[in-house]
């Protein structure tokens, strides 16, 4: 079955304990991204790849890190979580680009204490 | 900055009725649209697109229609049934840029 598949759903963690949320696609997409969900700011795009080892800033990539060495893996990496980023995060896929469908994992819920 | 809204954040209909949820955009240069449906504990998924050369697509019980001149897009769910329950995102996109700007979305509740 085609998917992005996000772990762990749910985290819940303390202020500087670095975390990594894993993403991975099996439908050989170029193009992932990864975005935070805030009630009232809808999807908010953080880092994105358009190819491996090609990485670029989102709207939102303070405190943030990513990487993409394989292209099926796009692994979110928060060195030092902070309260603010507790939300909701989603990563994405597309054939190769944000002008087309994409195809989002289930979410991970962070809490970050 | 360019911004993608939606004109209602919460929307009620009775089972069997059309449903219509609106959005504007703000960029002119955007020239892709897609429509996502998000149901509860889930990731968004994909709808409807369309794309700027087109004003009008179909779907399963859905039409998504493009208006460019007062930059508006709305989604149309036909006989809207209990499993269409959901928060709808609208999302624009220039196909030069590499980000795609999401509205904050309408959550879309049937009456029995």
């Amino acid at each position: 079955e085609a998917q992005v598949t996000q772990n762990p759903r749910y985290l819940i963690t303390v202020t500087g304990k670095k975390l990594t949320v894993t993403c991975s696609q099996n439908m050989n997409h170029e193009y992932m991204s990864w975005y935070r969900q805030d009630p009232g700011l809808g999807l908010r795009q953080i880092y994105y790849s358009m190819n491996v080892e090609v990485t670029d800033k989102g709207d939102v990539p303070e405190g943030y890190k990513v990487s993409r060495k394989e292209k099926r893996n796009f692994p979110l990496i928060l060195e030092s979580p902070s309260p603010n980023q507790t939300s909701l995060y989603f990563c994405a896929s597309s054939e190769q680009g944000s002008n087309e469908k994409l195809f989002f994992g289930s979410g991970t819920q962070l809490s970050v204490l | 900055g360019e911004s993608v809204g939606l004109h209602l954040p919460t929307l009620s209909v009775q089972e069997g009725d059309n449903s219509i949820i609106n959005c504007a955009y703000s960029n002119s240069a955007s020239d892709y649209f897609i429509w996502y449906k998000q149901e509860s504990g889930k990731g968004p998924q994909f709808i409807i697109d369309i794309r700027s050369n087109m004003d009008k697509r179909q779907g399963q019980r859905v039409t998504v229609l493009l208006n460019k001149t007062v930059k508006h897009l709305s989604l149309q769910i036909a006989a809207t049934q209990p499993g269409d329950s959901a928060v709808y995102f609208c999302a624009g996109t220039e196909s030069s840029a590499s980000k795609i700007i999401f509205g904050s979305g309408t959550r879309l509740s049937i009456r029995p």
